[in-house]
């Protein structure tokens, strides 16, 4: 089955300075690659994501890579706010949906004032 | 918006009994995926219905069983319960013919006692 690994389990940044947090995927058919966010108590919130007929994608100060040749996958985002502070985790899924999302583990990210 | 709608919102059991969870979708979804999260924990996948008919299956145990009625509505059955099925539950649904992004409920906190 899929394996999804992600890349730091907690990240600390300055607010205003850029966050880039990495997930790597073990299954070539993988071909969709969303990132939620969650705060503490509360529901995964979808923010971005990206299908594998696409390389990069942007919203606002959020954007997504992927590099289907090296199964890896980054969001990034720029100006963090402390709203930003929150859980988040990547996943993949065979389908072009939601089916069956295999997560990573997740990253904390803190953004100190 | 409407979103999905999860019911009861927190729940206590003893061990050994069974529960009962249920699950809205957004009006028109027809797509529904049940996920277990464990305190500090990813969310992991345990099944899916697509137009009433089940979908994918993951990390379901045995014990659990789950359906999609006619009005795109899901539960999740769960017997024999056991203290470490505490987790939060959550529904999430989409409309896979459009390949709209899942998009998750509130969940439901179990606590096996």
């Amino acid at each position: 089955g899929e394996n999804v690994e992600q890349h730091p389990s907690t990240l600390s940044v300055q607010e205003g300075d850029s966050a880039v947090i990495k997930c790597t995927y073990s299954d070539s058919a993988s071909n969709y690659f969303p990132w939620y966010k969650q705060e503490l108590g509360k529901r995964p919130q979808l923010i971005i994501d990206i299908r594998s007929n696409v390389g990069e994608k942007k919203d606002q100060r959020i954007a997504v890579t992927l590099n289907k040749t090296a199964k890896h996958f980054s969001l990034h985002i720029t100006e963090t706010q402390p709203e930003d502070s929150a859980v988040y985790f990547c996943a993949a899924s065979r389908s072009e949906s939601a089916d069956g999302l295999t997560f990573g583990k997740g990253t904390h990210l803190i953004i100190q004032p | 918006a409407a979103g999905v709608i999860q019911s009861p919102r927190h729940l206590i059991k003893e061990k050994r009994e069974t529960a009962t969870l249920k699950c809205y979708p957004i009006p028109r979804h027809d797509t529904v995926y049940w996920y277990q999260q464990g305190p500090g924990q990813d969310p992991q996948f345990l099944i899916s219905f697509y137009e009433k008919m089940q979908s994918d299956k993951g990390s379901i145990p045995d014990r659990f069983s789950a359906q999609q009625f006619s009005d795109y509505h899901s539960e999740l059955n769960m017997s024999s319960l056991e203290l470490g099925d505490s987790a939060l539950y959550f529904c999430a649904s989409s409309l896979d013919d459009q390949r709209v992004e899942a998009f998750f409920g509130q969940g439901t906190r179990l606590t096996v006692v």
